[in-house]
């Protein structure tokens, strides 16, 4: 049971510029939460921005969430070549405290 | 740092034999996952635990069964592997959830071929 989706699938841009991720949902969410993943490794915890939060930043990172379109983005600034990996959005599940649901991920990838 | 380590990042096994995979966190998290992950289909629970001896069937338990008999170690146990097993394996661990969801701190993985 597929929670978010992310869109685009894949996403491949020149170093330098902004990456921007969306990603879907269908039911209502406590919080929801982004994921990066090198290749061949584990998911790292990136960001958590709750259902009361509009806006939130780390860093480079700035996350959104519209709770009335069940919708949130990723926008990475001034991307790296380190910043290649997929990016996944996690929300949790009612019928669980502690499950969460991942999407199928964005592939980034950095051009020199 | 939380560090959550899976024994062997590679494993061939042969169809219908009893395949174990271990998972050990060092932070004391009352939580532990077993997802697998497959191309276009992200990240689907296997099982999870949140308490020793505890467990609850995430979206696809079919032919895996899972061990918690310490707080540190989750083993995931596929009772007879077949081909369609083969996948990379996601071991994760999070504190309890308290008002709000914790994030997940994950292993590298474990990417297991069934011949």
């Amino acid at each position: 049971s597929q929670q978010g989706e992310e869109d685009p699938q894949a996403l491949s841009i020149q170093e330098g510029e902004n990456a921007t991720m969306n990603c879907s949902y269908k039911t209502s969410i406590n919080n929801l939460q982004w994921y990066r993943q090198n290749s061949g490794r584990g998911l790292v915890h990136l960001i958590l921005i709750r259902s009361n939060e509009r806006e939130k930043h780390s860093g480079r990172l700035r996350v959104t969430l519209d709770t009335s379109k069940k919708s949130s983005s990723l926008l990475i600034t001034a991307s790296r070549a380190a910043d290649t990996a997929s990016y996944f959005c996690a929300t949790d599940a009612w019928s669980s405290a502690s499950k969460i649901i991942f999407g199928s991920g964005t592939r980034l990838s950095i051009r020199p | 740092d939380v560090k959550v380590t899976q024994s062997s990042r590679y494993l061939v096994k042969r169809t219908g034999e009893k395949v174990f995979l271990e998972c050990v966190q060092d932070m004391d998290h009352e939580n532990m996952f077993w997802y697998r992950q497959d191309p276009g289909l992200g990240l689907r629970l296997i099982y999870f635990s949140y308490d020793v001896k505890m467990k609850e069937k995430g979206d696809i338990p079919e032919g895996y069964s899972v061990s918690r008999e310490k707080k540190e170690r989750f083993s995931l146990i596929l009772e007879s592997a077949s081909t369609n097993q083969t996948s990379m394996y996601l071991c994760a661990s999070s504190p309890l959830a308290g008002t709000g969801k914790q994030p997940q701190h994950f292993g590298d993985g474990t990417r297991l071929s069934i011949l």
